[in-house]
């Protein structure tokens, strides 16, 4: 993989439900990878940064995991609220930044 | 709290017009960078600049300039404006050496150019 790829693209849940997202990233001189969470009319705001392979991470009802070897990141949401709702941003570091498209998020009360 | 202010959130502007977005940091960041994002399409490095006076083409420069005159400050300059250029425009800046990848950047609220 050259590039990085996010799914679902975008993802319509209800309030309480809980969801996850996809990043794959190239696997080779992978560096760190990162987690952005955007709402609409605000600057992306940094989630995680995760460089070491089995890493977890968490924030709240958000939790992440990293597998370098196969290049992939999960990121989940623990009983989704309205709040939530955003484009959450994929990130690989290897010899340069690498930005997915994102995964839009729609949380419906 | 850390602040990367831009200088306009919706920004019109006639082709072959000259255009300057301008970005401001308040936390002292060595780095800054500017991306466009457009539809389908992840954010794109256009330059970004580790020191002031110094600049660093990204993956799609052409059409575009910068300056860095003050360590707070980074503009985007478009010397003539296509229609192509219509996009949203992010600044960010980060802290520490280039080679310090894994460090966070701190992303600007975007200016929505459109190019008539």
């Amino acid at each position: 993989i050259l590039n990085v790829e996010q799914s679902p693209q975008s993802l319509h849940v209800q309030e309480g439900d809980s969801t996850n997202f996809t990043c794959s990233f190239p696997s080779s001189n992978f560096y760190a990878l990162h987690w952005y969470r955007w709402e609409t009319a605000k600057s992306p705001e940094a989630l995680f940064v995760m460089t070491l392979n089995g890493d977890e991470k968490k924030k709240g009802r958000i939790s992440a995991t990293l597998n370098t070897k196969e290049g992939y990141s999960y990121l989940y949401i623990k009983g989704s609220q309205p709040e939530d709702s955003a484009t959450y941003l994929c990130v690989s570091n290897t010899d340069k930044l690498i930005f997915g498209t994102g995964t839009r998020l729609q949380v419906f009360p | 709290d850390v602040k990367v202010t831009q200088s306009s959130r919706y920004l019109v502007k006639r082709t072959g017009e000259k255009v300057f977005l301008e970005c401001v940091q308040d936390m002292d960041h060595e780095n800054m960078f500017w991306y466009r994002q457009d539809p389908g399409l992840g954010l794109r490095l256009i330059y970004f600049s580790y020191d002031v006076k110094m600049k660093e083409k990204g993956d799609i420069p052409e059409g575009y300039s910068v300056s860095r005159e003050k360590k707070e400050r980074f503009s985007l300059i478009l010397e003539s404006a296509s229609t192509n250029q219509t996009s949203m425009y992010l600044c960010a800046s980060s802290s520490g050496l280039a080679a310090q990848r894994n460090n966070e950047q701190f992303f600007g609220p975007g200016t929505r150019l459109t190019v008539l």
